[in-house]
């Protein structure tokens, strides 16, 4: 699988946009990008993914550049709840594929 | 979004005992699942992948015969830990895949606390 690239933390005030970047320079043509977020002591949850459109639901969107080499989950008005460690990996479509976590963003949301 | 469920979410057994931890995928069925285990303060590291009816696949240090995997249902996988000693406590997350058909996503569960003492 191809390895990402995420800033260790992020801060955003509350109301505001949170815009997480990732970088996955090596990503493949069948490799899909993956967000996923964790909130302290539970399991990840899954928020959005996309191959090679943007994609948009009731969590966020995707942008995901042109060269595939870069995407950026936004995360349109944040609340405190949003703060987490948020995790963009790259999989590939079998069905034995895991998802590898990196170290992630940790994006603080205050007031 | 898919369900799945942990069970039980914390766990304290002596050192010497087994425990074991279910998975289940309450609104789909899933012929892949896979088990995780995470220490704190790091990131989620990926022990085996369990494919409905065959061996588990383990990822490299993972002791098969002390971390037992079966996925014997497509709703179903179990994780043993055998033996277990206090550095075997951690937090252990299991997900499932819910197949191409169905959003070709991966759902994790809440995530099971164990204690060794």
């Amino acid at each position: 699988d191809a390895k990402t690239t995420q800033p260790t933390s992020m801060d955003c005030a509350e109301g505001r946009a949170a815009n997480l970047p990732c970088n996955h320079s090596t990503i493949s043509g069948n490799e899909y990008v993956y967000w996923y977020r964790q909130i302290h002591s539970q399991g990840p949850q899954y928020i959005i993914h996309g191959l090679k459109n943007n994609e948009t639901n009731e969590m966020a969107s995707l942008i995901i550049t042109e060269d595939r080499k870069s995407s950026t989950l936004i995360l349109p008005h944040a609340t405190l709840r949003d703060t987490a460690v948020y995790y963009c990996i790259v999989r590939g479509n079998q069905a034995g594929t895991a998802l590898i976590f990196g170290k992630g963003t940790t994006l603080s949301v205050s007031s | 979004g898919a369900v799945v469920s942990q069970h039980p979410s914390r766990v304290i057994c002596k050192s010497g005992t087994s425990v074991k931890i279910e998975c289940r995928s309450l609104d789909f069925q899933a012929t892949t699942m896979f088990w995780y285990r995470q220490f704190p303060k790091q990131s989620l590291m990926l022990m085996a992948t369990s494919n409905e009816g065959s061996k588990a696949t383990y990822e490299q240090g993972v002791e098969k015969d002390k971390f037992l995997i079966n996925h014997a249902s497509l709703t179903l996988s179990t994780l043993t830990v055998t033996s277990a000693h206090p550095e075997d406590s951690s937090f252990y997350i299991c997900s499932a895949w819910t197949g191409k058909g169905s959003g070709n996503t991966i759902y994790f569960g809440e995530g099971s606390w164990l204690t060794v003492v």
